[in-house]
């Protein structure tokens, strides 16, 4: 009965592996977002992916990319894993713009990423 | 692109009393601004949010209010209750087809019994 799920809850890595994140939502949303948490509770905008098209936070660094199969997921794959890779990522869904409570943002429950 | 500051980054009250958190935002455009609530290890949980055609909401302890000529909105909680002690998340968009928030630093508050 979870709106928004994550998975994996941890990872735990080496530097330089790739890694992916999976994210799925049971709301029917059309608009997929991935969110960055550092250390210090800041929380920033990465990705948002609605029908199709992606908007890409500038300062994401390429190595992040991500891919969404249908509108339910909106995975997170992340090669080359560095140090300050380590956060804790939030995917989050929102209604299709033009309906009530569109602009509602519900998170999903986190992934903590720590690289070693 | 949009700035979000947020003040205090820490906030300690007493039972009971109420507390304020005050945000700032840059970019004009700016039409919604949702407020979250992230409990310890949790996500970021909606509490209550504006848009700019309004300048105050309430829902039951919790307000906000907005004054778009200034470019900042602030949450205000009556009657403290411990439960609400978390990390407490100001946020801004702007219209668009994928609404991307971009948040404030965040306020600590700590409410003791």
């Amino acid at each position: 009965d979870t709106a928004v799920s994550q998975t994996p809850k941890y990872l735990v890595t080496q530097m330089g592996n790739d890694k992916s994140i999976k994210c799925e939502q049971n709301l029917g949303h059309d608009t997929m977002y991935w969110y960055k948490q550092d250390s210090k509770k800041f929380l920033k905008i990465m990705f948002s992916y609605n029908n199709k098209e992606l908007i890409i936070n500038e300062t994401v660094p390429n190595r992040f990319s991500p891919k969404s199969p249908d509108k339910a997921h909106l995975n997170l794959h992340i090669n080359s894993l560095e140090l300050g890779d380590s956060a804790v990522y939030f995917c989050a869904s929102s209604s299709p713009p033009g309906l009530a409570g569109e602009d509602t943002q519900y998170f999903g429950p986190g992934t903590r990423l720590t690289v070693l | 692109g949009e700035n979000v500051e947020q003040h205090p980054s820490t906030l300690s009250v007493q039972e009971g009393d109420s507390a304020v958190i005050k945000c700032t935002y840059s970019d004009s455009a700016s039409n919604y601004f949702p407020w979250y609530k992230q409990e310890l290890g949790k996500r970021p949980q909606l509490i209550i949010d504006i848009r700019s055609n309004v300048g105050e909401k309430k829902d039951q302890r919790i307000a906000v209010t907005l004054n778009k000529t200034a470019k900042h909105f602030s949450l205000h909680i009556t009657e403290t209750q411990p439960e609400d002690s978390a990390v407490y998340f100001c946020a801004a968009s702007k219209p668009g087809s994928a609404r991307q928030l971009t948040f404030g630093s965040g306020t600590q508050l700590t409410v003791l019994p």
